[in-house]
């Protein structure tokens, strides 16, 4: 496995589920990201580990939950979604310097029912 | 509210033509700035980053920065039916600690018309 991937590529959950999201990075960077795209709006920046730890929580809904347990792999816990939480969920890596490029998954199409 | 603007498209030019790609931020000590490309249903790959000022060219790509009118620009020459999707520009929310924070434009739809 080469870069940024994640699992599962498509989901569909209803409202009472718990699902999570996993996310693994094969760069060697130090820094890990969630982000959320949704129709005709920009990427919105979820969540940002550095080193293992969160250094960002952008206002986001405590049904959504992260967890780093490593800098190579990154998890989003979700429970008692919203229809509205239907999106494309993105994860991302960088060495975590300001100017370093950031590298993005393919990404988990997301259906809330 | 720190802010990425972009014009949404589409902008439709004809293949082999020059494509203009522009966009304006907010954030005035924002030092980096990404050109990502984002083909429908795939997640965004890095086209271009600049740092300074001036012109950054890389092949058929060449990225303008002008941080005194805030503002940053892709231009695509010879552009082809496949580099036809969502170009998205990002910003560095400034002086950032260990990490880079980005924020996002929506995206401009390019289609470029064989």
């Amino acid at each position: 496995e080469t870069g940024v991937t994640q699992t599962p590529r498509h989901l569909v959950m209803g409202m009472t589920n718990k699902k999570s999201l996993k996310c693994e990075q094969h760069l060697g960077h130090n820094a890990m990201y969630w982000y959320k795209q949704s129709a005709k709006k920009p990427l919105e920046l979820m969540f940002v580990y550095n080193f293992k730890e969160q250094t960002e929580n952008n206002s986001v809904p405590s049904r959504f939950s992260p967890e780093c347990p490593n800098s190579s792999h990154l998890f989003l816990h979700l429970h008692t979604l919203q229809p509205e939480d239907s999106a494309l969920y993105l994860c991302a890596s960088s060495q975590g310097d300001q100017a370093d490029t950031q590298y993005f998954g393919p990404g988990t199409r997301l259906t809330v029912l | 509210q720190k802010e990425v603007e972009q014009n949404s498209g589409p902008l439709s030019v004809p293949e082999g033509a020059i494509a203009s790609l522009n966009c304006t931020y907010s954030d005035r000590v924002s030092q980096s700035f990404f050109w990502y490309r984002q083909y429908s249903g795939k997640s965004p790959e890095l086209i271009m980053s600049i740092y300074s000022n001036g012109d950054k060219e890389d092949g058929r790509f060449t990225a303008q920065l002008n941080k005194a009118s805030q503002y940053v620009s892709l231009l695509i020459r010879d552009s082809q039916p496949s580099d036809s999707a969502t170009y998205l520009c990002a910003v560095n929310e400034g002086y950032g600690g260990a990490t880079n924070k980005l924020i996002f434009g929506t995206g401009t739809l390019l289609a470029v018309q064989p």
